[in-house]
């Protein structure tokens, strides 16, 4: 069966400093992975999609990217964090027009 | 742009009642609509997808209904339960090889026992 691992589950990080975010997906090849933000009193924002190795689509323009170095591997990541990247970050992945969702990371920049 | 809508943001009920969540949409041109559950701090879990050629899905106590050409959709939980207290959000996809979700600010429901 298919599963997605994401973490660290939880994050708290200077402003400035650099971040780097891991997911990884098991027991499917080629999927189309994305990067979604959960801020505090807004929804779900969009930030990165990926359908393939080095394909990166960026939804928002920001202090954030995101890189597909292996099939089943998606990372994100900032050089200089700012307070507003704080925010829960959720890894999901495609299969048959469902989205799955990994537990997510809790990000606080301080 | 699509712009999806949950109402209300906030729900409190005793334990047995049946309830209606609702999700509302802009743009009637999507190509599936999603139901999830999210417990607090946790990742979003998947409940029901009805497809755009769809008017409704049922998995146990949960039903949800597609009406496309007035932007809605509803989430019918019968028999609730204190378990079932979580955020409930909708989201809707257009399609295409990105598959993105575009999604309502949820949901808070809480099962009073």
């Amino acid at each position: 069966s298919q599963t997605i691992h994401q973490w660290p589950a939880t994050l708290v990080q200077p402003v400035g400093s650099p971040l780097s975010l891991e997911c990884t997906v098991e027991g499917t090849s080629n999927p189309n992975l994305y990067w979604y933000r959960q801020a505090a009193g807004r929804g779900l924002q969009l930030l990165f999609y990926s359908v393939g190795i080095g394909q990166i689509s960026s939804e928002v323009p920001q202090n954030l990217s995101a890189s597909r170095p292996q099939d089943r591997q998606f990372i994100l990541s900032s050089k200089k964090l700012l307070l507003s990247d704080s925010g829960f970050y959720l890894c999901a992945w495609r299969q048959g027009g469902k989205l799955f969702f990994g537990s997510g990371t809790q990000l606080s920049v301080l | 742009k699509q712009e999806v809508t949950q109402i209300p943001a906030a729900l409190s009920v005793p334990e047995g009642e049946n309830l209606v969540l609702n999700c509302s949409f802009t743009d009637s041109a999507i190509y599936n609509l999603q139901w999830f559950r999210q417990d607090p701090g946790k990742g979003l879990t998947s409940l029901l997808l009805i497809q755009s050629s769809q008017r409704e899905q049922t998995s146990g106590r949960l039903n949800a209904s597609l009406d496309k050409s007035s932007g809605r959709s509803t989430l019918y939980i019968a028999a609730s339960q204190p378990g079932d207290s979580a955020t409930y959000l909708c989201a809707v996809s257009h399609g295409g090889s990105q598959g993105n979700l575009i999604f309502g600010k949820g949901t808070k429901l809480s099962v009073k026992p």
